[in-house]
């Protein structure tokens, strides 16, 4: 089956300092990835939708300048949160879609990154 | 405005009985729409799915309802099992979006 990865799975970091977050897609080409963020006992919220060469589509309410997210090739989109500070502590996800797969709709998730800003 | 809804926020069932988790959703243009499984601090995985178009989709214990007239799906489990003890969110897809229910979470009690 399709599998998505991300890396690191938990990191903890001072306030002020820049953390990168990769999602792969193991087995598959995304040419669309999904980031997500989860606050406790709530829904995934989406980010942004990062296509393939092209810049992301940020939901809105969401910092761009913050939130950079890379996709620069087929298998690889990075989610890099700047100058992080507390609030910015959270679990993300990232997700994939497999262009090649039946139900295209379908979308294949990372086992997240749990994000700790001091 | 939540377009996807899951107004149980939890389920306690018993081992071996039925589970079924329901949701609700007010945009008739949505064309598919998922089950995702999730447990604690892990991404979630994808159960099943149903089309539009169909109103039943089986994938062994797991059953997905879609009722278009009332905009309402559901997720049956049978049987229920301890593993099946998680936090289970509705999808549905129209236009490149995905739009997450805000998640049941589902007890089975041995």
């Amino acid at each position: 089956g399709a599998v998505v990865s991300q890396h690191p799975s938990w990191v903890i970091c001072k306030s002020g300092t820049s953390v990168k977050i990769e999602c792969r897609s193991l087995d598959f080409q995304a040419t669309t990835m999904f980031w997500y963020r989860q606050f406790p006992k709530q829904s995934l919220m989406l980010m942004a939708t990062s296509n393939e060469g092209s810049k992301a589509t940020y939901e809105q309410g969401v910092e761009k300048d913050k939130f950079l997210i890379n996709h620069a090739s087929l298998t690889l989109s990075t989610l890099t949160v700047t100058s992080a500070h507390p609030e910015d502590s959270s679990f993300y996800i990232c997700s994939a879609r497999d262009q090649q797969a039946p139900s295209y709709n379908e979308q294949f998730f990372g086992p997240g990154t749990r994000l700790t800003v001091l | 405005d939540q377009q996807v809804k899951q107004n149980s926020p939890s389920l306690s069932v018993q081992e071996g009985r039925i589970s079924i988790l329901n949701c609700d959703y007010t945009n008739s243009m949505f064309d598919y729409f998922l089950w995702y499984k999730k447990y604690p601090a892990e991404g979630p995985t994808f159960l099943i799915s149903i089309s539009s178009i169909k109103d039943k989709n089986e994938d062994g214990r797991f059953t997905v309802f879609l009722n278009k007239s009332a905009k309402h799906l559901s997720l049956h489990i049978v049987p229920s099992q301890p593993g099946d003890s998680a936090v289970y969110f509705c999808a549905a897809y129209s236009g490149n979006q995905f739009y997450f229910g805000t998640g049941t979470s589902l007890t089975v009690i041995p």
